[in-house]
């Protein structure tokens, strides 16, 4: 069983579309984070979310939006996609009550590449 | 704020032994994790010091001090698979984020 899955895998689009990826993780956790991977291999927060909350919202554009419909499910819709929203965004989760958000798990990522 | 810096490549033996640093400058410190990434994948965890020394899990060890805001990784018996990026990261505990360094890329020669 996959334990973090995204969906899509790839993602090819043109400017000014909008786009959602979604996230699903089935470890129990209780929070959620998206982060952004650019060309350069720097991995960045986006967001967090525990228990459905919005924890994290670091300085990101507001053409993103992510959803927590429930603890087990993270979305993020993104609006009006720029050249400089191509990048890998991985979604995570980890066990934030055992003390352990520093062993986060990450889906398999989604490629945004954005023409 | 908070900043990780580790050296941006590595080259190393096959069977080797090689060492990864990783010096912080944070806000609010709790602990240093390690992250492994292949190509194409996903980051992975591999190791985490709350304390200062050295945590040892098979062949990669990790090490902490925090009088000198430093840590390492250590892989012994490098392989070939070995081959990949990897990730120091520091946590401030409880909801704040955690905070992942530049990234190092090993790459193991034959």
């Amino acid at each position: 069983d996959t334990a973090v899955s995204q969906t899509p895998k790839y993602l090819v689009t043109q400017m000014g579309n909008d786009k959602s990826i979604k996230c699903e993780q089935n470890l129990g956790h209780d929070t959620m984070y998206w982060y952004k991977q650019d060309s350069k291999k720097f991995l960045k927060i986006m967001f967090s979310y525990n228990n459905k909350e919005l924890i994290i919202n670091e300085t990101v554009p507001n053409r993103f939006s992510p959803k927590s419909p429930d603890k087990a499910h993270l979305n993020l819709h993104i609006n009006s996609l720029e050249l400089g929203d191509s990048a890998v965004y991985f979604c995570a989760s980890s066990q934030e009550t055992t003390g352990r958000d520093y062993e986060q798990y990450f889906g398999p990522g989604t490629r945004l590449t954005v023409t | 704020g908070q900043s990780l810096e580790q050296p941006s490549e590595v080259t190393a033996v096959e069977g080797a032994i090689v060492q990864i640093n990783c010096t912080y400058q944070t806000s609010g410190f709790y602990g240093l994790s390690w992250y492994q990434q292949h190509d194409g994948g996903a980051p992975t965890f591999l190791s985490y010091n709350a304390l200062d020394g050295l945590e040892e899990t098979g062949r990669f060890s990790s090490f902490l001090s925090r009088s000198d805001s430093y840590g390492y990784l250590l892989l012994q018996e490098l392989q070939m698979k070995d081959s990949a990026s990897y990730f120091c990261a520091c946590d401030s505990g409880g909801y704040q984020k955690v905070t992942f360094g530049t990234g190092t890329k090993l790459q193991v020669i034959p």
